[in-house]
Formats: C-alpha cells, sequence, structure tokens
C-alpha cells in the first residue's frame, strides 16, 4: 500500500543541526520532495531530489536518498527559530502526492 | 504571476449546511488537484482535473464532495449537508501537467479552513 513515514517531533537548539527522516514505499518515484508548512501559511516547496541522486545539498539544506532502504532524510545545518515548522516529506504517485504525517521541528533558542 | 489563490481562507458553517469552495490556479497550469488535511496528518488526495476533465475522484470520502473545474481553470469543491468530520483544511495545488517529470511539480495554495459547528 502507500504509506509514507516520519517521526512526528523533532526539538532542537539554535545552531545545531536537525535531521528529518523519512520512509517511503514507491520505489519507481522519479522525485522525492520535502515541503514546509508554517502556521497559518501554504505548503512550500523546499527541496526535492530525483530518484537516481544519493545527496543534493542547497544552501542549508542537505537531502540523502538511500533508495534501497527507501529512506530519505533531511539535514538542516545551523538551525534557525525561523526553521520552526512541520516539514512534510511526499512521493508522487502516477499523479497525486502521498505525504507523510509531517514531522513537527521545534527550535530552542 | 500569482500562485495558488483559495477562497475562502476560513469557512465557519453550521452542521447541515452546503459549502462550496474555490481554487484558481497559476495561469497555464493544466492539472488542479484537491486535498484535504486534518489536524496533525499531511494532505490527503481527493480528486484531480486535468483541463475540465475530473481525472479521478477516488480520494473524495463520499457523494456529498464534488468538484468540478468548467472551464480548465477555476475550480470549485463543493460539500453538501456538511458534518463535524468534515472539519479540515482543504489545499489546492496546481502543476504544468500531471506527468512523471519536473514539470509535474504541484504548487499549493494557502487552503481553506473549514469547521462544521
Amino acid at each position: 500500500g502507500e504509506d509514507v513515514e516520519q517521526s512526528l517531533f523533532l526539538s532542537v537548539r539554535e545552531g545545531d543541526s536537525s535531521v528529518i527522516n523519512c520512509t517511503y514505499t514507491d520505489s519507481s518515484s522519479t522525485y522525492l520532495y520535502w515541503y514546509k508548512q508554517e502556521p497559518g501559511a501554504g505548503l512550500q516547496l523546499l527541496t526535492y531530489i530525483f530518484s537516481n541522486m544519493d545527496m543534493k545539498q542547497d544552501q542549508r539544506l542537505t537531502v540523502l536518498l538511500n533508495k534501497k532502504d527507501k529512506h530519505l532524510s533531511l539535514r538542516i545545518a545551523d538551525t534557525q527559530t525561523g526553521d520552526s515548522a512541520i516539514y512534510f516529506c511526499a512521493e508522487p504517485g502516477t499523479y497525486k502526492y502521498i505525504f507523510g504525517t509531517g514531522t513537527r521541528l521545534k527550535v530552542l533558542a | 504571476g500569482a500562485g495558488v489563490s483559495q477562497s475562502p481562507r476560513y469557512k465557519v458553517t453550521k452542521r447541515g449546511q452546503d459549502v462550496a469552495l474555490r481554487c484558481d490556479p497559476i495561469s497555464g497550469h493544466v492539472s488542479l488537484y484537491w486535498y484535504r488535511q486534518a489536524l496533525g496528518q499531511g494532505p490527503e488526495f481527493l480528486t484531480y482535473f486535468n483541463y475540465e476533465a475530473q481525472q479521478d475522484k477516488s480520494g473524495l470520502p463520499n457523494d456529498r464532495f464534488s468538484a468540478e473545474r468548467p472551464e480548465g481553470s477555476i475550480s470549485t469543491l463543493t460539500i453538501q449537508r456538511t458534518e463535524q468530520r468534515d472539519s479540515a483544511m482543504y489545499r489546492c495545488a496546481s502543476s504544468l501537467t500531471s506527468t512523471r517529470s519536473r514539470a509535474s511539480e504541484q504548487f499549493f495554495g494557502p487552503g481553506t479552513r473549514l469547521t462544521v459547528l
């Protein structure tokens, strides 16, 4: 079945690195996405990784993909209070996105 | 210019009333999607359109839910005889295409938060 799993909560201190993990199910996914949801705001595409890549770096963000284990992670370096939000990984089905439950990141000053 | 817009942003209604939620996609986007997001959950697919054709409505919970996109642009999601369990954030997204490519990247609107009393 279709099921994307994430841990629900993560708390880190400002300046530390955050790592948010996700396991997905569809091995044929071409892309995998990370979205950020802030209170009162829409879903913002944060970054994506093409399925033939192992890693993608984008400023403070690093995405790691382990296709064998169907594991995706998002690392945020030098986490700031503005990074506090809910982070969703998503895999595109044939046309509909399958989202994880979201990981609520809390950054402590 | 603008991204996906939705209206109203907030809707409070009484049980049994009908509601209509509007989505205005990014201009030129062929595909339009509706999702529902319950509190503490990720968005779940409801239905999607290519142009004006509804391609898949398998995610609609029951026949009280319907959607249309008559001219291939703006879409309306209608919930008849609302129930308290319909309370959720309803999100709309659009994409250039629906094929598995970078062009299928979905852009999300801010959502409509529906509260049924």
